[in-house]
């Protein structure tokens, strides 16, 4: 089955600056390559998510790239808030309705203003 | 649009009791619901996949008989957990896939269950 593996696990960054987390996958079959964002105590949100047969999408200050080459993808945050702490996990999937998403063990991001 | 909801929020009851939790895709039908369950600070963690009208797929090591998953409709879905233990309590989610060929997933705002 597939697996995925996320890094780092926690990130600490300035007010303003950038925060990159990246995440690989085993399943050369997986198309589909969705991020969310957790606050405490909540659902998660899908905050951007990406296919293979695109390199690279962007949606405001954030963005997500993808590799299938290597198998790798990666959320970018710029300008980063302190509303932008949370838990961000990375999943993927064969694409078609219904299949499961296996998710990525999460990193938990601190803005510090 | 994509609103997923779960009620109830919160949960408290005693060892060998049943609760059960529903969820509800709000603006949309959802073919495929799926149910996680999270530890603190861990990832999610997949119980089950439930399609509308027939019977849930579960994960390797969920006990089908103590966790019941019903899809009765489009827009519902329930998950009663039975005969609680303290062990049981932790974070339960769901999420919903509107279908049309795409495998997003929505999140509904989690269960928290407290087994006492």
């Amino acid at each position: 089955g597939e697996n995925v593996e996320q890094h780092p696990s926690t990130l600490s960054v300035q007010e303003g600056d950038s925060a990159v987390i990246k995440c690989t996958y085993s399943d050369s079959a997986s198309n589909y390559f969705p991020w969310y964002k957790q606050e405490l105590g909540k659902g998660p949100q899908l905050i951007i998510d990406i296919r293979s047969n695109v390199g690279e999408k962007k949606d405001q200050r954030i963005a997500v790239t993808l590799n299938k080459t290597a198998k790798h993808f990666s959320l970018h945050i710029t300008e980063t808030q302190p509303e932008d702490s949370a838990v961000y996990f990375c999943a993927a999937s064969r694409g078609a309705a219904g299949n499961k998403l296996t998710f990525g063990g999460g990193t938990r991001v601190l803005v510090k203003p | 649009g994509a609103v997923v909801s779960q009620h109830p929020s919160r949960v408290i009851c005693k060892s060998g009791t049943s609760v059960k939790i529903e969820c509800r895709s709000l603006d949309f039908q959802a073919t495929t619901m799926f149910w996680y369950r999270q530890f603190p600070k861990q990832s999610l963690m997949l119980m089950a996949t439930s399609n509308e009208g027939s019977k849930a797929t579960y994960e390797q090591g969920v006990e089908k008989d103590k966790f019941l998953i019903n899809h009765a409709s489009l827009t519902l879905s329930t998950l009663t957990v039975t005969s609680a233990h303290p062990e049981d309590s932790s974070f339960y989610i769901c999420s919903a896939n509107p279908g049309g060929g795409y495998n997003e997933q929505f999140f509904g705002p989690g269960t928290r269950l407290t087994v006492l």
